[in-house]
């Protein structure tokens, strides 16, 4: 299975702050089939983009997302305040899908 | 407005059995494929299980192969998962979640995965003695 690497484990920003998250497959995604989650503590993940640069339906432009192959990035422009928290890539390229562990954006 | 609600989660000691139920509304159940995702404590999300939409195929991962079962029942909107066997690592919250979408493989045009759109707010199961 792929496994999907995300740095930094934690990421110190300030709000109005640009943050920039990293996401390594253990191989190539096939067709950029990467999705990228937002989840806040006691809640469920909201789908943030697919297709690696596709955002979900009222998602926010300042998150955008890049990359393909084995190497994948999510952009926040601009930090607001509801930004903090935890975000996961998944693959659905290749089965089974699998998520990545991670990265926190935490307010510094 | 779509909404998943998962229940049926609690404390079961090792060996035991659960059902989960996960109650959807505000769009059309029966025309999607839905899955099961879990999260154990402090960890990232594992997906578990998937059912098509007329509950003809079902898929596992291995880890809960042959002691899960997923079914789902279109007439009254609602996703199970028959928990069996229940092992210490099987302790997380289970979210049921829509999917939004799939990927295919390039060579033979079968699915390859899929994302999720919506997830419920979760239910947790804890296997505990």
């Amino acid at each position: 299975e792929i496994v999907l690497t995300q740095s930094p484990g934690t990421l110190s920003l300030s709000p109005g702050e640009r943050a920039t998250l990293s996401c390594r497959a253990s191989q190539s995604v096939s067709s950029s089939y990467l999705a990228w989650y937002q989840q806040k503590p006691g809640q469920a993940p909201r789908l943030l983009i697919y297709g690696a640069s596709s955002r979900a339906t009222g998602i926010p432009d300042r998150f955008s997302g890049s990359g393909s192959g084995t190497d994948f990035t999510l952009t926040i422009s601009r930090l607001e305040p509801e930004d903090f928290a935890v975000y996961y890539c998944q693959q659905y390229g290749s089965s089974p899908v699998t998520f990545g562990q991670g990265t926190k954006v935490e307010i510094k | 407005e779509v909404q998943l609600v998962e229940s049926g989660g609690g404390l079961v000691q090792p060996g035991g059995s659960l059902r989960l139920s996960c109650a959807a509304s505000g769009f059309t159940f029966s025309s999607y494929w839905m899955h099961w995702v879990r999260q154990a404590p402090g960890k990232g999300l594992v997906w578990v299980s998937r059912i098509n939409s007329d509950g003809s195929s079902t898929s596992y991962a291995d880890s809960v192969k042959g002691r899960f079962t997923i079914s789902r029942d279109n007439a009254k909107n609602t996703l199970y998962l028959q928990m069996n066997s229940l092992r210490a690592e099987d302790t997380a919250v289970y979210y049921c979640a829509r999917e939004g979408g799939r990927g295919y493989d390039i060579l033979t045009g079968y699915t390859s995965g899929y994302y999720f759109d919506y997830w419920g707010q979760g239910t947790l199961v804890t296997v505990s003695s």
